[in-house]
């Protein structure tokens, strides 16, 4: 059965960091290219970034660029979200989400992220 | 970036109705066009990817269709459990953007 898990949501203040990861079973991680999309609390859907299979290519939408960092652990079946820097309308929950041409077919639960002093 | 405009945003139907939703992409994107239905509190689902080709165990009464611009998802025969949210997404080039979202409700 694939899954994937996510966690390191929490409370942080405006300007601090804060790192999700994203573990995944059931499928060969290393094949897949692997993305982050959040979602604001009674928004739409936002892509965020996405990392191919070997993590030699990377991209970002445009309001993270900068201060966040998509990376991957293949040894680990893990994937990651490194966020600086992180400010308000960052809140929002975190989904990590399987594929890229053919859309994302697999998703985590979600973890939420909440940027408030 | 590519740009993708959903509409309506939201709409009224009954069970049994049909329902259509588009989906317009600021340039083309042939037919990278994915769309994914979501329920509140829940992680979103994929329905249709390559613009008209069916997830596996999705029932056969969502169809999509469409290829460069414009797109159209529809619902044949709406079910009690198809009220939710469905969204667009280009898979063309990053960033991959999502539509807005239509929100179908009784």
């Amino acid at each position: 059965e694939v899954q994937l898990v996510e966690s390191g949501g929490d409370l942080v203040q405006p300007g601090g960091s804060l790192k999700l990861s994203c573990a995944v079973s059931g499928f060969t991680f290393s094949t897949y290219w692997m993305n982050w999309v959040r979602q604001a609390p009674g928004k739409g859907l936002e892509w965020v970034a996405v990392i191919k299979q070997d993590g030699s290519e990377k991209h970002y939408v445009d309001s993270v660029k900068g201060r966040f960092t998509i990376s991957r652990d293949n040894a680990k079946n893990s994937l990651y979200l490194q966020m600086n820097s992180l400010r308000a309308e960052d809140t929002a929950v975190y989904y990590c989400a399987r594929g890229y041409g053919s859309g994302m077919a697999y998703w985590g639960q979600g973890t939420l992220v909440t940027v408030s002093s | 970036d590519i740009q993708m405009a959903q509409s309506p945003s939201s709409l009224s139907a009954s069970v049994g109705d049909r329902v259509t939703i588009t989906c317009r992409a600021s340039q083309g994107i042939s037919s990278y066009l994915n769309w994914y239905q979501q329920k509140p509190g829940k992680a979103p689902k994929l329905l249709m990817f390559a613009a008209s080709t069916l997830q596996s165990g999705v029932p056969s009464r969502f169809s999509g269709s469409g290829s460069g611009t414009d797109f159209t998802l529809t619902i044949s025969s709406l079910q009690p459990e198809d009220f939710a949210t469905y969204y667009c997404q280009q898979s063309y080039s990053p960033p991959l953007t999502f539509g807005g979202g239509t929100k179908v409700e009784v």
